[in-house]
């Protein structure tokens, strides 16, 4: 079955450094990852995805991503960051086994930028 | 372009009452699919739906249903509400497949 791990609960870093949001992947086949951001009270905002190409995948607001097949990782990364930042973030694939856009989602990580 | 339109965005219910919950895709999107998302279960798959047809299903009980009509707005419905069912609602569309699914701003549901 297809799943995905987020290890941290929630990631502390201070505004202007790099942050890094982790997120392990568990496959059957090409493995199709996301990434989503929810901010309070708001639905999910989507930010990237890997389904094949290069390993480092470019998104929205600065953030990016790195798949590696290897370590099976979809980390989420971004060089500065912002305390607007702050949200919980969610690591997805999609499910596997004919036609669908059903997402398996991990626990969230809960990314607080201090100022 | 519109995002994903869900309504109401707030709902407040009592035990045993049933609910009824709308999203409209973005124009274009012909596939539907609906999560709900608690503190405990974290974003849980309830059901997908492509061109009026349900094509997956999570694992929830017979309480919970959709459909989907030929314009691809979607409802689902809850009846004989548990105060578990309490959660937040989201609805998310897609253009196709293997593409990102594009949320709304979900339907807090309260059970009381």
């Amino acid at each position: 079955a297809q799943s995905v791990a987020q290890p941290e609960d929630q990631v502390n870093v201070a505004e202007g450094n790099p942050l890094t949001v982790k997120c392990t992947y568990s496959v059957s086949g090409n493995p199709y990852l996301f990434w989503y951001v929810q901010y309070p009270n708001r639905g999910l905002q989507f930010l990237l995805k890997y389904i094949t190409g290069d390993n480092l995948v470019k998104g929205s607001y600065g953030f990016e991503a790195e798949f590696n097949k290897s370590q099976t990782s979809f980390h989420l990364k971004k060089p500065s960051a912002l305390v607007s930042d702050s949200a919980l973030y969610f690591c997805a694939v999609r499910d596997y086994g004919g036609a669908t856009n059903k997402l398996i989602f991990g626990t969230g990580t809960l990314l607080a930028v201090q100022p | 372009k519109a995002g994903v339109t869900q309504t109401p965005r707030y709902l407040i219910k009592t035990r045993g009452q049933q609910v009824t919950l709308s999203c409209s895709p973005i124009s274009g999107h012909r596939s539907v699919s609906w999560y709900q998302q608690t503190p405990g279960q974290g974003l849980q798959f309830l059901f997908e739906y492509f061109s009026e047809t349900q094509r997956n299903k999570g694992n929830f009980p017979g309480r919970f249903s959709g459909r989907q009509f030929s314009n691809s707005r979607s409802e689902m419905n809850v009846s004989t509400l548990e105060l578990g069912d309490s959660a937040l609602y989201l609805c998310a569309s897609s253009p196709g497949e293997n593409t990102e699914a594009f949320f709304g701003q979900g339907t807090r549901l309260t059970v009381v």
